[in-house]
């Protein structure tokens, strides 16, 4: 599996578009890209995934270089309901029971 | 729908006590996981199933035991617990294949060994 890394934190002000990147120099050609969020308490939610380019759907956009050894998920126009830890998860879609999350980024949006 | 639900939310037991969580889906998914995720720690994939009657071990197994009888239901069993369990448990559930990265997940049980 792709190790991926990614910053333990970010701060941002609501209204801000908040870009968070993980880079995964090792991906290989059948990993897919795909990130979660989590709030305190809850169980992690599945936000977006994609494999190369651009994937946007309502709650963000995924963007992802050619050579795909990183990828930058965006979150436009940021709420205080959006502080939550953000992970990136890379790996070959078909084999979901290799799911591995690292410690994420935890993201904090004030007024 | 309920999506993922587990019983119960919480619990506290003392070492080697035994106990079981349960978890159950409504979407008809054939994968189904439990997790386990320690303070400022990501998840970790405790056991999973593939599909009714099926069950496979994960990153971290030792010392938990799961069943798969139906497809909408899969436990996990602390057959002896020990304060190096206390954690939160996560339940999950997907499709297979190609969705299988697209996974749901249930809002925990928090779990303490004393």
């Amino acid at each position: 599996l792709a190790k991926t890394t990614q910053p333990i934190s970010m701060d941002s002000y609501e209204g801000q578009e908040v870009n968070i990147t993980c880079s995964h120099n090792n991906i290989a050609t059948n990993d897919y890209i795909t990130w979660y969020q989590q709030f305190p308490s809850q169980g992690p939610r599945f936000i977006i995934q994609g494999y190369k380019t651009k994937v946007t759907n309502e709650v963000a956009s995924l963007f992802i270089p050619a050579d795909r050894k990183s990828s930058t998920l965006s979150l436009p126009r940021v709420s205080l309901s959006d502080t939550a830890v953000y992970y990136c998860l890379v790996g070959d879609r078909q084999a979901g029971t290799a799911l591995i999350f690292g410690k994420g980024t935890t993201l904090s949006v004030s007024s | 729908n309920a999506g993922v639900t587990q019983t119960p939310k919480f619990r506290v037991l003392k070492t080697g006590q035994s106990m079981t969580l349960l978890c159950a889906q409504d979407m008809n998914h054939e994968y189904m996981y439990w997790y386990r995720q320690d303070p400022g720690m990501g998840l970790r994939l405790i056991h999973y199933s593939v599909g009714e009657g099926t069950t496979a071990k994960g990153e971290v197994p030792d010392g938990y035991n799961v069943s798969r009888l139906k497809k909408q239901n899969f436990l996990l069993g602390l057959e002896s617990a020990a304060p190096s369990q206390t954690s939160v448990y996560f339940c999950a559930s997907s499709y297979g294949g190609r969705r299988s990265y697209e996974q749901y997940f249930g809002p925990g049980t928090r779990l303490t060994v004393t």
